[in-house]
């Protein structure tokens, strides 16, 4: 069962344009993680969010976690060719110790 | 200091084979996990190892199995490999292996079985 459902699932922009990529469920979540994956690698923790409400910004990214804490979103503003890559949400487990991934987002970002 | 290590970063094997990769956590990290990555079903937990111990393991076959040692460098096992097997494998550290706590990840394995 995919816990963390994300969408679009294929996304497919010019360079300068903007986007917003979901992560929702219908769990709450005591944080949520967001990764950046490029093609041939692992990836890469952009961020975590952790209280219901909290917007978070990194550089053209900003990443915005629910008031109830079961969704989160990731914005890119004026997106770059650099942003291409698989975006990844994660979030903790009820029990264990493996973090729940989300399918992801393919993100490419033409000249 | 250096990340995540995860050799080798390709292979290739026959069906039936078996096959070991390794992954060496970032010095002073003690947990290790291991996912599978295929495009049609995402990242998928395989297990994760604290300090030699096995603390949770994922839904897969027992073909896969691992193993962590003393200096928490890891390495999982697939036996009797089927063509499905092919994907990235990924290894990932973190310091104590809570769900809340920043995980690295290596640069994958990729296996391809044929």
């Amino acid at each position: 069962t995919q816990l963390l459902k994300q969408s679009p699932q294929f996304l497919s922009i010019q360079e300068g344009e903007n986007l917003t990529v979901y992560c929702n469920s219908s769990s709450v979540f005591s944080s949520l993680q967001w990764y950046r994956q490029e093609p041939g690698e692992g990836p890469v923790l952009l961020v975590t969010v952790v209280t219901g409400g909290e917007v978070k910004k990194l550089k053209r990214l900003t990443f915005q976690f629910g008031d109830a804490r079961k969704d989160s979103s990731l914005h890119i503003t004026a997106a770059q060719t650099g942003d291409t890559g698989l975006y990844l949400c994660a979030g903790p487990p009820n029990s264990g110790y493996a973090l729940n991934f989300g399918k992801g987002t393919s993100l490419l970002v033409t000249p | 200091k250096a990340g995540v290590t995860q050799t080798p970063r390709y292979l290739i094997k026959t069906r039936g084979q078996q096959v070991t990769l390794s992954c060496s956590p970032i010095s002073g990290h003690r947990s290790v996990s291991w996912y599978q990555q295929t495009p049609g079903q995402g990242l998928q937990f395989l297990f994760e190892y604290f300090s030699e111990t096995q603390r949770n393991k994922g839904n897969f076959p027992g073909r896969f199995s691992g193993r962590q040692f003393s200096n928490s460098r890891s390495e999982m096992n697939v036996s009797t490999l089927e063509l499905g097997d092919s994907a990235l494998y990924l290894c990932a550290s973190s310091q104590l292996g809570q769900g809340d706590t920043e995980a690295f990840f290596g640069q994958g394995t990729r296996l391809t079985v044929v």
